[in-house]
């Protein structure tokens, strides 16, 4: 069974400071590896995607996560974020093949908060 | 339109009334799929389509669960005889192939 752990609930940073939001997967096949973003009142936004290749992802806004499978990681960095970047950040892993191929297991979420 | 779209937004209903759902995905998009969200909670798979069939339907909750999309394009949720646990944020996603997974605005429902 594959499932997704954000560690960490709540990340307040300081305006222009990096950040990184942590993400573990388990899956005993292969994975697909995404990030999702929802600001306030607003829905699901795609961040970005690991389906294969290079193991670092840039996405949208600045964000960028490095799949990492021996640690069976998939981390979310910005190194300088910004009051916009206010939101809730979901982790999500959707299998790669097989009868599961169809859906995604989202992690709880972390609420990013920025402070100027 | 270019993204998903659901409809009603927003939902208020009382215990034991049914409810409907609609879902209308990004065109072309074959895979479409139902996700609920409880406050404080990332979303929870539901089911999902390809076409017109129905894939798979292990997180309906019960059997006051249902969903269909018997034209492979528009989908609704109906949930039977609503109870209060039912109240949630219920968002719908479509896909093309394996690769990203689009969602809608959600529809927020209240059960009262």
């Amino acid at each position: 069974a594959q499932s997704v752990t954000q560690l960490d609930s709540q990340v307040p940073v300081f305006e222009e400071a990096p950040v990184e939001l942590r993400c573990n997967y388990s899956s005993s096949v292969s994975v697909y590896l995404f990030w999702y973003v929802q600001y306030p009142n607003q829905g699901l936004q795609l961040l970005l995607k690991y389906l294969s290749g290079s193991t670092l992802v840039k996405g949208i806004n600045g964000f960028e996560a490095e799949f990492n499978k021996s640690q069976t990681s998939f981390h979310l960095r910005k190194p300088s974020v910004h009051i916009s970047d206010t939101a809730e950040y979901f982790c999500a892993v959707r299998a790669g093949y097989g009868g599961s191929q169809g859906n995604l297991i989202f992690g709880k979420g972390t609420k990013l908060s920025v402070k100027p | 339109g270019a993204g998903v779209s659901q409809s009603p937004r927003y939902k208020v209903t009382k215990r034991g009334q049914d409810v409907a759902l609609r879902c209308d995905p990004i065109s072309g998009h074959v895979s479409l799929y139902w996700y609920r969200q409880a406050l404080g909670q990332g979303p929870e798979f539901l089911t999902y389509f390809n076409y017109e069939a129905q894939q798979d339907k292990s997180g309906l909750p019960n059997d006051r669960f249902s969903a269909e999309r018997p034209e492979g394009s528009i989908s609704t949720l109906t949930i039977q005889r609503t109870e209060q646990r039912d109240s949630a944020m219920y968002r719908c996603a479509s896909s093309l192939g394996a690769t990203g997974v689009y969602f809608g605005p959600g529809t927020r429902l209240l059960v009262l």
